[in-house]
């Protein structure tokens, strides 16, 4: 029953470390999401992947790269943290079709100092 | 321009009465879906209702449903009987075009406060 699981819940980072966040989902969906939640921003996309070995921008790539190691596991690496990029970090995923609703992870909370 | 428009940054509402969450969107293409999600105090996000442009029917799941008036672009979520654990931020969310690896554009979202 464990869905869409992230790892670290909580991290703190000094500014210019590299950290990644780990995401796995057991529901073998073939499409995962990064989004961050910022406070009165709502949740923005930073990476997606539609399938295994794909992996395209979404709304605020910078700062960030991504890896879709197989159809479990999607990646969020930060190379060098940057105080801007403290946020709430959720992973999602969805097999299809369209009317499905994403699946998200209980999210990392993430402070760079 | 912003893609999901959520006017009410918080509302208030008596235990056991209804409540409309406000959701506007916009989009030119004739495909999409919209999506309500809830975030309690402890974070995760809970899917709730989805309504899909086509549907010719108001989409219901319990006590939420979905006033969808497609003319003017809104996609209002109306919880009925409402419960102290409903108190959360709810999450308006459109999905553009079809397939199954679609993106979602959030609104900023709504602070739900139920008050015994």
């Amino acid at each position: 029953n464990a869905g869409v699981t992230q790892t670290p819940k909580f991290q703190v980072l000094k500014t210019g470390q590299s950290m990644t966040l780990q995401c796995a989902q057991d529901m073998n969906h073939n499409s995962m999401y990064w989004y961050r939640q910022d406070p009165g921003m709502g949740l923005r996309l930073i990476y997606y992947s539609a399938s295994e070995g794909t992996t395209d921008k979404g709304e605020v790539p910078n700062g960030y790269n991504v890896s879709r190691l197989n159809k479990r596991e999607f990646s969020l690496r930060l190379e060098s943290a940057a105080p801007s990029q403290t946020s709430v970090y959720f992973c999602a995923s969805i097999v299809g079709p369209s009317n499905q609703p994403q699946h998200f992870g209980d999210g990392t909370r993430l402070s760079i100092l | 321009a912003q893609k999901i428009t959520q006017t009410q940054p918080g509302m208030f509402v008596q235990e056991k009465e209804a409540v409309t969450l406000d959701c506007t969107y916009d989009t030119s293409d004739p495909s999409y879906g919209l999506f309500w999600y809830k975030q309690p105090s402890s974070g995760e996000m809970i899917f709730l209702i989805y309504q899909g442009s086509y549907d010719q029917q108001n989409a219901t799941e319990g006590r939420y449903s979905l006033n969808f008036q497609k003319a003017r672009k809104s996609a209002n979520l109306v919880i009925s009987a409402s419960q102290l654990g409903d108190s959360a931020m709810y999450f308006c969310a459109m999905r553009e075009g079809g397939g199954s690896n679609y993106k979602l554009t959030f609104g900023k979202g709504t602070l739900l406060t139920v008050n015994p």
